[in-house]
């Protein structure tokens, strides 16, 4: 069936450090992939998306590229901020979530 | 614009207890969904709406009932609850299947 896999946190970095979250799927065909993130005591907002093999979904300076060779969907920011302490979750299609990542930046 | 709003935000209930957990969107959408979150759980999908008059249910369907009353407006109803729906529970829209999804803020259930 369709499932998503994506590392288990919490992930700890200092400000301006180079973030990976991992994200792998499985699935039939060519699902969409989503990143959406959670700020504390709110409800998900999308981050980003990707709909088709080799797409690169970005926004806010997070970048992630769909690849369909290695089934994943690895998100990606080159320097953090304490702004993006927040639990991010990767998603398949229309209500396949992964368990979530939480990102904590110190100053 | 409101978004997707849900109602109460926060509520304690007693064991074999009712309620009914609301939601309303403003964007014209037409698919709705119920999720659960549960920590290290991630969000498990409870039940959901394609269109208008249409429901099915997801991952964890048990111990719930929906009602999409119109285009707008998706409930979740608990009819005896249990401490195992401890949780919180978030609404989310979007213009069809497969689409970004919108959520609400989310409704905090404490059942003792």
């Amino acid at each position: 069936g369709n499932s998503v896999t994506q590392m288990e946190g919490p992930v700890t970095l200092s400000e301006e450090a180079f973030l990976t979250i991992n994200c792998t799927y499985t699935a039939t065909g060519y699902p969409s992939l989503f990143w959406y993130v959670q700020y504390p005591g709110e409800g998900l907002q999308l981050l980003l998306k990707a709909t088709k093999a080799d797409d690169k979904g970005s926004n806010k300076g997070f970048e992630a590229t769909y690849r369909k060779e290695t089934t994943s969907f690895h998100l990606e920011k080159g320097s953090v901020q304490v702004s993006d302490s927040a639990v991010y979750f990767c998603a398949l299609r229309e209500y396949i979530f992964g368990t979530g990542t939480r990102l904590k930046v110190l100053a | 614009n409101a978004g997707v709003t849900q109602t109460p935000k926060f509520q304690v209930l007693k064991t074999g207890q009712s309620m009914t957990l609301q939601c309303a969107q403003d964007m014209n959408h037409n698919s709705m969904y119920w999720y659960r979150q549960d920590p290290g759980m991630g969000l498990r999908l409870i039940y959901y709406s394609a269109s208008e008059g249409t429901t099915d249910k997801g991952e964890v369907p048990n111990g719930y009932n929906v009602s999409r009353l119109n285009k707008r407006e998706f409930s979740l109803r608990l009819e005896s609850a249990a401490p195992s729906q401890t949780s919180v529970y978030f609404c989310a829209s979007s213009v069809g299947l497969a689409e970004t999804q919108y959520f609400g803020p989310g409704t905090r259930l404490l059942v003792l």
